[in-house]
C-alpha cells in the first residue's frame, strides 16, 4: 500500500516568493497534518485538517495557510518566503474517526525541502 | 523551557548493544506517547505507540512511559548498524492530535 506522498521532494525559491505544496495521504486516512522541521531540531506543528476543516493550528504566522480537498489530499501554501522558512515540510497522515480525531497513530511522508535564497 | 527535551546526542555504541533513549516532558496532559525513527533525506517512521503509562514490546524494541516521573523511554536490544538513524519522541494531549516533538537523538551502532 502507498504510504503518504509528497510532491515536490525539493524546491528552490528566492525571498517574498509564495510556494504550494502538496501531499496525499494514505488511502483511507482522513486526517492530514503539516508540520516544519528545520536542520538539527525536531518537527514543528503547523495545522492540522479533519473532513477538509482546519481543526488545529500551530504557533505560525499568517502567512502559512492550507487547505484539504475531498479526496483528503491537502495543499500547504506560503506567502512572502523568508530565508527562515528554509527546512523540510512534513505531512501526516491519520485515520480518525467521527467520534475522535485524537489518539490515531500519525504517519509522515518523507516532506519536501524548501530552500530559500 | 521546551515542553519535551530529548538529549541530541550524538550517542555511539557498538553492534550488539542495547541502547537506551529517553525524553522528559512537563506537560502532565499528554496522553498519547509515540517514538519515531528518522533515516537521513526521510520522513520520521513511527516505531513505537503508547497510551498512559506502562511498557510496550516490539521485536527488539521495548518503550516505557513513567506519567508520575514525566518521562519515557525507548530500549533497543541487540542494535545493529541499520539501526542508526535519528530518534524523535513525541507525545499528544487527549483530544488534540498535535505532536509535540523532542529535538531528536542521533544513534550511530559501529559494525
Amino acid at each position: 500500500d502507498a504510504g503518504v506522498t509528497q510532491s515536490p521532494t525539493h524546491l528552490i525559491k528566492t525571498r517574498g516568493q509564495q510556494v504550494t505544496l502538496r501531499c496525499s495521504p494514505i488511502s483511507g486516512h482522513k486526517s492530514v497534518s503539516w508540520y516544519q522541521q528545520v536542520l538539527g531540531q525536531g518537527p514543528q506543528f503547523i495545522f492540522q485538517y479533519y473532513e477538509k476543516e482546519e481543526r488545529g493550528r500551530g504557533n505560525f504566522p499568517d502567512r502559512f495557510s492550507a487547505r484539504q480537498f475531498p479526496n483528503y489530499s491537502s495543499e500547504l501554501n506560503v506567502n512572502a518566503l523568508l530565508l527562515g522558512d528554509s527546512a523540510l515540510y512534513l505531512c501526516a497522515s491519520s485515520l480518525g474517526t467521527t467520534a475522535t480525531i485524537s489518539g490515531q497513530p500519525q504517519h509522515f511522508g518523507d516532506g519536501t525541502r524548501l530552500s530559500i535564497l | 523551557q521546551k515542553e519535551v527535551e530529548q538529549d541530541p546526542g550524538p550517542l555511539s555504541v557498538p553492534e550488539g548493544a542495547i541502547v537506551s533513549l529517553n525524553c522528559t516532558y512537563s506537560n502532565s496532559a499528554f496522553q498519547y506517547f509515540m517514538w519515531y525513527r528518522q533515516y537521513s533525506r526521510k520522513g520520521p517512521e513511527l516505531l513505537m505507540y503508547t497510551y498512559s503509562s506502562g511498557n510496550k514490546e516490539d521485536g527488539r524494541f521495548t518503550a516505557q512511559v513513567d506519567k508520575s516521573s514525566k518521562y519515557i523511554s525507548l530500549f533497543i536490544r541487540d542494535s545493529q548498524p541499520s539501526d542508526s538513524a535519528t530518534y524523535l519522541c513525541a507525545m499528544s494531549l487527549q483530544g488534540a492530535q498535535k505532536l509535540v516533538f523532542g529535538q531528536g537523538t542521533r544513534l550511530t551502532i559501529n559494525p
